[in-house]
């Protein structure tokens, strides 16, 4: 479909492992989003890119995540030396610019064990 | 951050009901807004936005309602359906930042 799309949609990975996450998004949208979500909790911004700004890393929790987007299309999320905290869904979300809606993808569930 | 958050964290209604739920801002430089649904095991859906240079907004069974001098923000469903049943958040942004989301509030419609 034309919809954002995450992988995996599951990723199990032990403590002190680095994952990485996919994010494809919407063709021809300049504003993509990463937001981390606990099981029965909002949203946590992570990162934000605006076409060739710099992206806005205000929401990294700490510098074992990283993220970047490469010619403007794909991103991908690191965390290194995973922690059982950093179990959540991981969800993507891109726009044609800051100020209209973001569509989401359906999430990458991570599980630290 | 700015803090977005919601009145009630769970709402039950009888379907055909209208339902209302609401949520606040702290950001008065806030000028643009969206309600997302997301159903379980689902990424958040776009029901409907509005601007700060308005106060109502109007879509299908759907309205947004925006009071920027309390900061308050509601969405109000009409005819509620079991289909709506899901978690509703509310979320915000000021110009060059990314959307900013509350807690969210779960409505459960009960036949």
């Amino acid at each position: 479909g034309a919809g954002v799309s995450q992988s995996p949609s599951n990723k199990v990975t032990e403590k002190g492992k680095d994952v990485e996450l996919r994010c494809d998004p919407i063709s021809g949208h300049t504003a993509l989003y990463w937001y981390r979500q606990s099981l029965g909790q909002g949203l946590e911004f992570l990162i934000y890119f605006q076409g060739n700004s710099a992206p806005d890393k205000s929401g990294l929790p700490s510098d074992r995540f990283s993220a970047e987007r490469t010619g403007g299309s794909v991103s991908t999320l690191t965390i290194q030396r995973t922690q059982q905290e950093d179990s959540a869904v991981y969800l993507c979300a891109s726009s044609t610019g800051g100020g209209t809606e973001a569509f989401f993808g359906q999430g990458t569930r991570l599980t630290v064990v | 951050g700015e803090n977005v958050g919601l009145h009630l964290p769970t709402l039950s209604v009888q379907e055909g009901d209208n339902s209302i739920i609401n949520c606040a801002y702290s950001n008065s430089a806030s000028d643009y807004f969206i309600w997302y649904k997301q159903e379980s095991g689902k990424g958040p859906q776009f029901i409907i936005d509005i601007r700060s240079n308005m106060d109502k907004r109007q879509g299908q069974r759907v309205t947004v309602l925006l009071n920027k001098t309390v900061k308050h923000l509601s969405l109000q469903i009409a005819a509620t359906q079991p289909g709506d049943s899901a978690v509703y958040f509310c979320a915000e942004r000021h110009s060059g930042y990314a959307l900013n989301f509350g807690k969210g509030t779960s409505l459960l419609v009960t036949p």
